[in-house]
Protein backbone atom coordinates (compact mmCIF):
# COMPACT_ATOMS: atom_id res chain seq x y z
CA UNK A 1 0.00 0.00 0.00
CA UNK A 2 1.09 3.45 -0.64
CA UNK A 3 2.46 5.17 2.17
CA UNK A 4 2.24 8.53 0.85
CA UNK A 5 -0.44 10.08 -1.29
CA UNK A 6 -0.85 13.18 -3.52
CA UNK A 7 -3.92 12.87 -5.38
CA UNK A 8 -3.09 15.91 -7.23
CA UNK A 9 -0.83 15.80 -9.79
CA UNK A 10 -1.50 19.08 -11.29
CA UNK A 11 -3.15 22.57 -9.55
CA UNK A 12 -3.09 26.08 -11.22
CA UNK A 13 -3.57 29.17 -8.59
CA UNK A 14 -3.35 33.01 -9.52
CA UNK A 15 -0.29 35.09 -8.28
CA UNK A 16 -1.56 36.24 -5.03
CA UNK A 17 -3.82 33.76 -3.95
CA UNK A 18 -3.46 31.15 -1.47
CA UNK A 19 -3.37 26.97 -2.32
CA UNK A 20 -3.35 23.96 -0.72
CA UNK A 21 -1.71 20.76 -1.89
CA UNK A 22 -3.08 17.31 -0.38
CA UNK A 23 -1.24 14.63 1.31
CA UNK A 24 -2.20 12.09 3.23
CA UNK A 25 0.15 8.93 5.00
CA UNK A 26 -0.11 5.80 6.29
CA UNK A 27 1.83 4.19 9.21
CA UNK A 28 1.06 2.41 12.50
CA UNK A 29 4.39 3.93 13.72
CA UNK A 30 3.20 6.28 16.56
CA UNK A 31 6.22 8.21 16.00
CA UNK A 32 6.74 9.78 13.15
CA UNK A 33 7.25 13.16 10.73
CA UNK A 34 5.95 14.50 7.49
CA UNK A 35 7.94 16.73 5.04
CA UNK A 36 7.33 19.26 2.89
CA UNK A 37 10.13 19.56 -0.09
CA UNK A 38 9.78 21.83 -3.14
CA UNK A 39 11.67 20.78 -6.29
CA UNK A 40 11.95 23.37 -9.07
CA UNK A 41 12.85 22.31 -13.01
CA UNK A 42 16.83 22.75 -11.78
CA UNK A 43 15.99 19.05 -9.60
CA UNK A 44 17.22 20.44 -6.08
CA UNK A 45 15.27 19.35 -3.30
CA UNK A 46 14.19 22.21 -0.86
CA UNK A 47 12.75 22.02 2.47
CA UNK A 48 9.81 23.83 3.27
CA UNK A 49 8.04 22.10 6.21
CA UNK A 50 8.24 19.65 9.13
CA UNK A 51 5.72 18.17 11.50
CA UNK A 52 6.44 15.53 14.00
CA UNK A 53 3.50 13.32 15.00
CA UNK A 54 3.59 14.41 19.12
CA UNK A 55 3.73 18.14 17.69
CA UNK A 56 0.30 19.91 19.37
CA UNK A 57 0.74 22.99 16.68
CA UNK A 58 0.49 22.85 13.19
CA UNK A 59 3.65 24.30 11.63
CA UNK A 60 4.75 27.28 10.15
CA UNK A 61 7.28 28.60 8.42
CA UNK A 62 6.52 32.20 6.43
CA UNK A 63 4.22 32.03 4.01
CA UNK A 64 3.71 27.68 4.55
CA UNK A 65 1.46 26.27 6.98
CA UNK A 66 0.80 22.65 7.39
CA UNK A 67 -2.46 21.57 8.12
CA UNK A 68 -1.90 18.02 10.18
CA UNK A 69 -4.83 16.06 10.81
CA UNK A 70 -3.64 13.39 12.61
CA UNK A 71 -6.98 11.23 12.96
CA UNK A 72 -7.49 11.82 9.18
CA UNK A 73 -4.10 11.05 8.57
CA UNK A 74 -3.31 14.23 6.29
CA UNK A 75 -0.78 16.29 6.12
CA UNK A 76 -1.64 19.51 3.45
CA UNK A 77 0.63 22.18 2.56
CA UNK A 78 -1.01 25.71 2.71
CA UNK A 79 0.91 28.56 0.48
CA UNK A 80 -0.29 31.68 1.14
CA UNK A 81 0.03 34.79 -1.15
CA UNK A 82 1.50 32.54 -4.03
CA UNK A 83 4.65 34.09 -6.34
CA UNK A 84 5.34 33.14 -9.33
CA UNK A 85 8.52 31.55 -7.82
CA UNK A 86 6.47 29.08 -6.29
CA UNK A 87 6.08 27.31 -9.30
CA UNK A 88 7.68 24.13 -8.96
CA UNK A 89 6.68 20.24 -7.61
CA UNK A 90 6.07 19.52 -4.33
CA UNK A 91 6.68 16.58 -2.64
CA UNK A 92 5.18 15.10 0.52
CA UNK A 93 7.64 12.82 2.20
CA UNK A 94 7.11 10.58 5.91
CA UNK A 95 9.64 9.23 8.33
CA UNK A 96 8.82 6.46 10.42
CA UNK A 97 10.17 5.98 13.70
CA UNK A 98 12.63 8.01 15.29
CA UNK A 99 16.11 5.85 15.18
CA UNK A 100 18.74 7.70 13.30
CA UNK A 101 18.82 6.66 9.52
CA UNK A 102 15.32 6.99 8.89
CA UNK A 103 14.94 7.17 5.33
CA UNK A 104 12.15 9.23 4.14
CA UNK A 105 9.13 7.64 1.65
CA UNK A 106 8.05 9.95 -0.81
CA UNK A 107 4.65 10.99 -2.74
CA UNK A 108 4.28 11.30 -6.30
CA UNK A 109 4.54 14.61 -5.95
CA UNK A 110 1.97 17.68 -7.07
CA UNK A 111 2.91 20.11 -9.55
CA UNK A 112 1.94 23.55 -8.96
CA UNK A 113 1.62 26.65 -11.36
CA UNK A 114 1.23 29.94 -10.19
CA UNK A 115 0.08 32.12 -12.55
CA UNK A 116 0.32 36.38 -13.13
CA UNK B 1 21.99 22.25 8.75
CA UNK B 2 24.33 20.57 6.65
CA UNK B 3 25.47 21.55 3.25
CA UNK B 4 25.97 19.60 0.66
CA UNK B 5 27.83 19.62 -2.62
CA UNK B 6 27.40 17.23 -5.07
CA UNK B 7 29.25 16.53 -8.25
CA UNK B 8 28.82 16.53 -11.16
CA UNK B 9 25.65 18.23 -11.98
CA UNK B 10 24.86 17.19 -14.97
CA UNK B 11 26.51 14.54 -17.27
CA UNK B 12 25.88 12.75 -20.62
CA UNK B 13 27.07 9.50 -21.32
CA UNK B 14 27.79 6.78 -23.60
CA UNK B 15 25.92 3.17 -22.45
CA UNK B 16 28.01 1.33 -21.15
CA UNK B 17 30.30 3.18 -19.64
CA UNK B 18 29.89 4.17 -15.59
CA UNK B 19 29.79 7.48 -13.68
CA UNK B 20 30.82 8.02 -10.48
CA UNK B 21 29.09 10.63 -8.53
CA UNK B 22 30.45 12.57 -5.62
CA UNK B 23 28.95 13.99 -2.25
CA UNK B 24 30.60 16.00 0.18
CA UNK B 25 28.78 17.04 3.39
CA UNK B 26 30.34 20.24 5.53
CA UNK B 27 29.82 18.37 8.59
CA UNK B 28 30.32 15.11 10.50
CA UNK B 29 26.98 12.73 9.53
CA UNK B 30 25.97 8.85 10.76
CA UNK B 31 24.05 8.02 7.22
CA UNK B 32 24.08 9.05 3.86
CA UNK B 33 21.16 8.37 1.89
CA UNK B 34 21.23 8.08 -2.03
CA UNK B 35 17.71 8.31 -3.99
CA UNK B 36 17.36 8.08 -7.87
CA UNK B 37 14.08 10.39 -9.63
CA UNK B 38 13.42 8.87 -13.32
CA UNK B 39 11.61 11.58 -15.55
CA UNK B 40 8.32 12.81 -14.29
CA UNK B 41 8.57 10.89 -11.04
CA UNK B 42 9.33 10.61 -7.48
CA UNK B 43 12.19 9.94 -5.51
CA UNK B 44 13.41 6.34 -4.75
CA UNK B 45 15.73 5.35 -2.17
CA UNK B 46 18.56 3.14 -3.54
CA UNK B 47 20.74 2.87 -0.32
CA UNK B 48 21.92 3.66 2.85
CA UNK B 49 25.49 4.78 3.42
CA UNK B 50 26.85 3.99 7.08
CA UNK B 51 30.70 5.06 7.05
CA UNK B 52 32.42 1.67 7.65
CA UNK B 53 29.90 -0.68 6.77
CA UNK B 54 28.82 -2.10 3.47
CA UNK B 55 25.49 0.15 2.57
CA UNK B 56 22.33 -1.28 2.71
CA UNK B 57 20.23 -1.43 -0.56
CA UNK B 58 16.87 -1.16 -1.43
CA UNK B 59 14.80 -3.74 -3.45
CA UNK B 60 15.32 -3.82 -6.81
CA UNK B 61 19.31 -2.17 -6.49
CA UNK B 62 22.16 -3.84 -6.31
CA UNK B 63 25.78 -3.52 -5.76
CA UNK B 64 26.97 -4.42 -8.65
CA UNK B 65 24.78 -1.76 -10.52
CA UNK B 66 25.31 0.84 -7.90
CA UNK B 67 28.10 0.37 -6.40
CA UNK B 68 28.61 2.99 -2.84
CA UNK B 69 31.43 4.32 -1.01
CA UNK B 70 31.77 5.74 1.88
CA UNK B 71 35.16 6.34 3.35
CA UNK B 72 34.64 8.54 6.17
CA UNK B 73 31.94 10.63 7.11
CA UNK B 74 31.73 13.43 4.95
CA UNK B 75 32.38 11.78 1.91
CA UNK B 76 30.46 9.27 -0.07
CA UNK B 77 30.43 8.06 -3.72
CA UNK B 78 27.92 6.64 -5.80
CA UNK B 79 28.81 4.58 -8.91
CA UNK B 80 26.15 4.01 -12.11
CA UNK B 81 27.81 1.11 -13.83
CA UNK B 82 27.63 -0.32 -17.27
CA UNK B 83 24.72 2.10 -17.92
CA UNK B 84 21.83 2.19 -20.13
CA UNK B 85 19.00 4.66 -21.39
CA UNK B 86 16.94 3.37 -18.47
CA UNK B 87 19.58 4.93 -16.30
CA UNK B 88 18.96 8.51 -17.47
CA UNK B 89 17.70 10.18 -13.75
CA UNK B 90 17.98 12.36 -11.40
CA UNK B 91 20.78 11.11 -8.78
CA UNK B 92 20.77 12.81 -5.38
CA UNK B 93 22.27 12.17 -1.95
CA UNK B 94 21.08 13.06 1.36
CA UNK B 95 21.62 13.41 4.80
CA UNK B 96 19.66 13.39 7.76
CA UNK B 97 20.18 16.89 10.56
CA UNK B 98 19.05 16.65 13.96
CA UNK B 99 21.25 20.01 15.20
CA UNK B 100 19.19 23.73 14.92
CA UNK B 101 15.87 22.08 13.87
CA UNK B 102 15.32 18.53 12.01
CA UNK B 103 14.82 17.58 8.40
CA UNK B 104 17.29 16.21 5.46
CA UNK B 105 19.32 17.93 3.43
CA UNK B 106 19.57 17.02 -0.33
CA UNK B 107 22.76 17.57 -2.37
CA UNK B 108 21.79 19.23 -5.62
CA UNK B 109 21.59 16.30 -8.02
CA UNK B 110 22.85 14.62 -11.14
CA UNK B 111 21.10 15.14 -13.75
CA UNK B 112 22.27 11.82 -15.90
CA UNK B 113 21.46 11.56 -19.37
CA UNK B 114 22.75 7.92 -21.14
CA UNK B 115 22.62 7.87 -24.99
Amino acid sequence: AQKITQTQPGMFVQEKEAVTLDCTYDTSDPSYGLFWYKQPSSGEMIFLIYQGSYDQQNATEGRYSLNFQKARKSANLVISASQLGDSAMYFCAMREGWSSGSRLTFGEGTQLTVNP
Amino acid sequence: SAVISQKPSRDICQRGTSLTIQCQVDSQVTMMFWYRQQPGQSLTLIATANQGSEATYESGFVIDKFPISRPNLTFSTLTVSNMSPEDSSIYLCSVEVRTAGYGYTFGSGTRLTVV
